[in-house]
């Protein structure tokens, strides 16, 4: 079965600094991999997805992640942090094999200080 | 943008007693799930819906829940005796046939069970 791991359940960065939100999967078929974003008291919101084609996909909000099969990752990067980036991020996988399901990470709650 | 929407968006019960979330999943998406998030926790899987029909199930959907689609648009989980660890985010969320496609999730409804 798949899985998710999200490093890191808090990381906090100054307002304008790099943000890097890690995430590495568990697949024993090529994954699908997704970021959403969850803003407090609100639902989950799709930041990004990678299906096939280019490892390095765009997302809203100038947030970006890129497939990395040899390291089983796909970790969120934001050039410079914005404070309404605040938030909790989920990376999931979904196979096309067994459960089509998300598979979700434990979250990463981004804090960002001004 | 078409929107998945999830009523009520709080809902307090008393233990042992039954409740009705409801969703209306975008038209023309083909799968429905829910999920659950429990107060700092990750998000979890519970069922999946297609073709009128259960496709799949955690082991966290044993014989309190049920969920159907009564009439075409609306989509319904049912908790029939709620107990203390049942209190949780419930989200909705659908989808299109594509596998990959990416989920739509509702905002969620706050089940608190006292």
């Amino acid at each position: 079965a798949q899985s998710v791991t999200q490093l890191g359940s808090h990381v906090s960065v100054s307002e304008g600094a790099l943000v890097l939100l890690r995430c590495n999967y568990s697949s024993s078929v090529p994954p699908y991999l997704f970021w959403y974003v969850q803003y407090p008291n609100q639902g989950l919101q799709l930041l990004l997805k990678y299906t096939t084609g280019a490892t390095l996909v765009k997302g809203i909000n100038g947030f970006e992640a890129e497939f990395k099969k040899s390291e089983t990752s796909f970790h969120l990067t934001k050039p410079s942090a914005h404070m309404s980036d605040a938030a909790e991020y989920f990376c999931a996988v979904e196979v096309d094999t067994g459960r089509r399901a998300l598979t979700f990470g434990s979250g990463t709650r981004l804090q960002v200080q001004p | 943008e078409p929107e998945v929407t999830q009523t009520p968006s709080h809902q307090v019960t008393q233990m042992g007693q039954e409740v009705i979330l409801r969703c209306v999943p975008i038209s023309n998406h083909l799968y429905f799930y829910w999920y659950r998030q429990i107060l700092g926790q990750k998000v979890e899987f519970l069922v999946s819906f297609y073709n009128n029909e259960i496709s799949e199930k955690s082991e966290i959907f044993d014989d309190q829940f049920s969920v159907e689609r009564p009439d075409g648009s609306n989509f319904t989980l049912k908790i029939r005796s709620t107990k203390l660890e049942d209190s949780a985010m419930y989200f909705c969320a659908s989808r299109t046939g594509t596998i990959g496609g990416g989920y739509t999730f509702g905002s969620g409804t706050r089940l608190t069970v006292v």
